[in-house]
C-alpha cells in the first residue's frame, strides 16, 4: 500500500528566505507520480510541481523544486525567495502507475506562514 | 491551463435531504475523476473513482447508498449526498484528469463544495 509522509505540521519562515517542506513516501510500484499542492485558505488545490519515478533530474518550476532523493523514497519541496503570499497549507501526493487511471494518495499536509 | 469547475461553492441542507455537487471538465476530456472529502486541516481522502460510463469505484467504508457518483459523460461527474446528516458536512473536493493513456503530471482540481448541514 502507498504512504506519504509530511512530518512538520507547520513551519514558519521569513519573507524572502528559502523553506524545505518534507515528504517521504513509500511504494513497492517502480512507476509513480509525486506531485506538490498548494491549498490556500479558500481551499482550492493548487498543482506546483510534479516528478516522475524515471525522471533523473530533479523539477522545477519558478521559485518551486523537488528534491528528488529515490533511494531515500524523499521528495521534499523547496521554495526559493518566499513570499507573504505562501501562506497555505501544502500537500505531497503519489500516484500509483503512469497513467491517468492511478490514484492518489495524499500526506497530512504542512501549513506554511511567511512572516513580513 | 485545464480548468475543473465545481458547483455550488457553497451549499447549506437540511438535515435528511439530498445534495448534488456537479464537477465539470471545461476544456478537456476526463475518463476518469477523483472524489474527496476534506476534514478542516487534514488531508484529501479518496471517496471514490468516477469512471465514465461505468459504476463509480468506492474506497472501503465510503457508503456508495449515501455517496452516490454518476459520470454521464467526459465532462461532467456528479456526486449525491442523500439524506444528509450534520456527520456529513465536510469540504468535497474533485479532480479531473485528461483522457489518453499516457504519464499524467498534471491533476486539475475543481474549486471545493463546502457542505453544511443543519
Amino acid at each position: 500500500a502507498q504512504k506519504i509522509t509530511q512530518t512538520q505540521p507547520g513551519m514558519f519562515v521569513q519573507e524572502k528566505e528559502a523553506v524545505t517542506l518534507d515528504c517521504t513516501y513509500d511504494t513497492s510500484d517502480p512507476s509513480y507520480g509525486l506531485f506538490w499542492y498548494k491549498q490556500p485558505s479558500s481551499g482550492e488545490m493548487i498543482f506546483l510541481i510534479y516528478q516522475g519515478s524515471y525522471d533523473q533530474q530533479n523539477a522545477t518550476e519558478g521559485r518551486y523544486s523537488l528534491n528528488f532523493q529515490k533511494a531515500r523514497k524523499s521528495a521534499n519541496l523547496v521554495i526559493s525567495a518566499s513570499q507573504l503570499g505562501d501562506s497555505a497549507m501544502y500537500f505531497c501526493a503519489m500516484r500509483e502507475g503512469y497513467t491517468n487511471a492511478g490514484k492518489s494518495t495524499f500526506g497530512d499536509g504542512t501549513t506554511l506562514t511567511v512572516k513580513p | 491551463g485545464a480548468v475543473v469547475s465545481q458547483h455550488p461553492s457553497r451549499v447549506i441542507c437540511k438535515s435528511g435531504t439530498s445534495v448534488k455537487i456537479e464537477c465539470r471538465s471545461l476544456d478537456f476530456q476526463a475518463t476518469t475523476m477523483f472524489w474527496y472529502r476534506q476534514f478542516p486541516k487534514k488531508s484529501l481522502m479518496l471517496m471514490a473513482t468516477s469512471n465514465e460510463g461505468s459504476k463509480a469505484t468506492y474506497e472501503q467504508g465510503v457508503e456508495k447508498d449515501k455517496f452516490l457518483i454518476n459520470h454521464a459523460s467526459l465532462t461532467l461527474s456528479t456526486l449525491t449526498v442523500t439524506s444528509a446528516h450534520p456527520e456529513d458536512s465536510s469540504f468535497y473536493i474533485c479532480s479531473a484528469r485528461p483522457a489518453g493513456d499516457r504519464e499524467v503530471t498534471e491533476a486539475f482540481f475543481g474549486q471545493g463544495t463546502r457542505l453544511t448541514v443543519v
